[in-house]
Order: structure tokens, then C-alpha cells, then sequence
């Protein structure tokens, strides 16, 4: 079975701060993982994917997250913080049959 | 590219009756949609996978009968909540996922994209 985890139920930080967003994953064979953000009464938007390829995976709004293959791993990064970009992020994997299991979800406080 | 809608984004209905919630890609065709499920602060749940031209499937512990899936054509999914109750207020968003390989303006083969969402409330 798979499974994702998001550690963090929130992350606050100030504007301009980089800004981490941790997700661990398990399993078997090779992970397709996601991250999406959701925005208040508002469905999931697409952030970035790993796939296969680099490890290092470059998303929407300057947005990246690093594939760590040993340490199961793909934390979500941003260099420098807005406070927009305060909202509740999501970690998933893919299984084979297309089926998205989600993280609990991080919410992010991105504070002036 | 990729859009897709829900219609409505929210309604309020009384204990007892039924509603019905629509997911439609815009400018693609799905033949496989998805309905979620999400309390407040919470993560989405899986509920069921709506294939077009067949019956849905549905994950454990949901109940098909009443939540009633239809997905008549390759861009409407439809999702029945019957004889709704209180407990069944939530948020609910639907993914289309996209049909085919070397789709122009589409390079993510078997990606979901996600609705809005509709937020219920059953008083």
C-alpha cells in the first residue's frame, strides 16, 4: 500500500523567508508524486510533478521540490515567500491505476 | 487548457431532499473522472472513480446509492447526493483526467485536474 505524509499541520513564516513544505512518501516501485495548493472554497491547483528524470523538479509560482530517492522524500521549496502564497498545500502519490492518495495537508502563514 | 467547472459552487438544501452536482471538462475529453470529498481543514478523500459509459466505482465505506454517480458523456460527470442529511455537508471537487497521448497542449498524459469545488450544506 502507499502512502504520503505532510508532518506539518501549518507553517508560518515571514515575507521574503524561505519558505519548506515537507512530504514523505512510501511506495512500491517507482513514485509519481504532486504537489497541488488550494486556496479558501477553491479545488486544488496544480503546483508540480515528479515523474521520472531530475531530481530537482521546478513548478508554478516559483515553486520547486527535490526528489530524495533514500530519504523518501519530495519537500516542497520556495525561495523567497509572499504572503499569497499563504494557503493549505497537498503532497500525493499516484498509483498505477491513476488513483491520487493526498497528505493531510500543510497550511502555509506567510505573514508581512 | 484544461479547464474544468463545477456547477454549483455552493448549495443549501433541507434534510431529506436531493442534490446534484456537475462536473464538466471545458475543453478536453475525460473518460475518467473522480469525486472527492473534503471536511474542513481536512485532506480530500477519494470516493469514487466515474468512468464514461460504466458503472462507477467506489472506494470502501462509501455508500453507491447514495451517492449516485453518472457520467453520460466524455466531458459531464454528475454526482447525486440522495436524501441528504446534515452529516452530509462537506466540500465537494471532482477531477477529469485527460484522454489520450500527444495531445496538443496537453504533456501530461493521465493528469488529473481539479473543479472548483461545490460546498454543501444540508440543514
Amino acid at each position: 500500500a502507499q502512502s504520503v505524509a505532510q508532518p506539518e499541520d501549518q507553517v508560518n513564516v515571514a515575507e521574503g523567508n524561505p519558505l519548506t513544505v515537507k512530504c514523505t512518501y512510501s511506495v512500491s516501485g517507482n513514485p509519481y508524486l504532486f504537489w497541488y495548493v488550494q486556496y479558501p472554497n477553491r479545488g486544488l491547483q496544480f503546483l508540480l510533478k515528479y515523474i521520472t528524470g531530475d531530481n530537482l523538479v521546478k513548478g508554478s509560482y516559483g515553486f520547486e521540490a527535490e526528489f530524495n530517492k533514500s530519504q523518501t522524500s519530495f519537500h516542497l521549496k520556495k525561495p523567497s515567500a509572499l504572503v499569497s502564497d499563504s494557503a493549505l498545500y497537498f503532497c500525493a502519490v499516484r498509483n498505477s491505476w491513476g488513483k491520487l492518495q493526498f497528505g493531510a495537508g500543510t497550511q502555509v502563514v506567510v505573514t508581512p | 487548457g484544461a479547464v474544468v467547472s463545477q456547477h454549483p459552487s455552493w448549495v443549501i438544501c433541507k434534510s431529506g431532499t436531493s442534490v446534484k452536482i456537475e462536473c464538466r471538462s471545458l475543453d478536453f475529453q475525460a473518460t475518467t473522472m473522480f469525486w472527492y470529498r473534503q471536511f474542513p481543514k481536512q485532506s480530500l478523500m477519494l470516493m469514487a472513480t466515474s468512468n464514461e459509459g460504466s458503472k462507477a466505482t467506489y472506494e470502501q465505506g462509501v455508500e453507491k446509492d447514495k451517492f449516485l454517480i453518472n457520467h453520460a458523456s466524455l466531458t459531464l460527470s454528475t454526482l447525486t447526493v440522495t436524501s441528504a442529511h446534515p452529516e452530509d455537508s462537506s466540500f465537494y471537487i471532482c477531477s477529469a483526467r485527460v484522454l489520450g497521448t500527444g495531445k496538443p497542449g496537453y504533456s501530461s498524459y493521465n493528469e488529473q485536474f481539479f473543479g472548483p469545488g461545490t460546498r454543501l450544506t444540508v440543514l
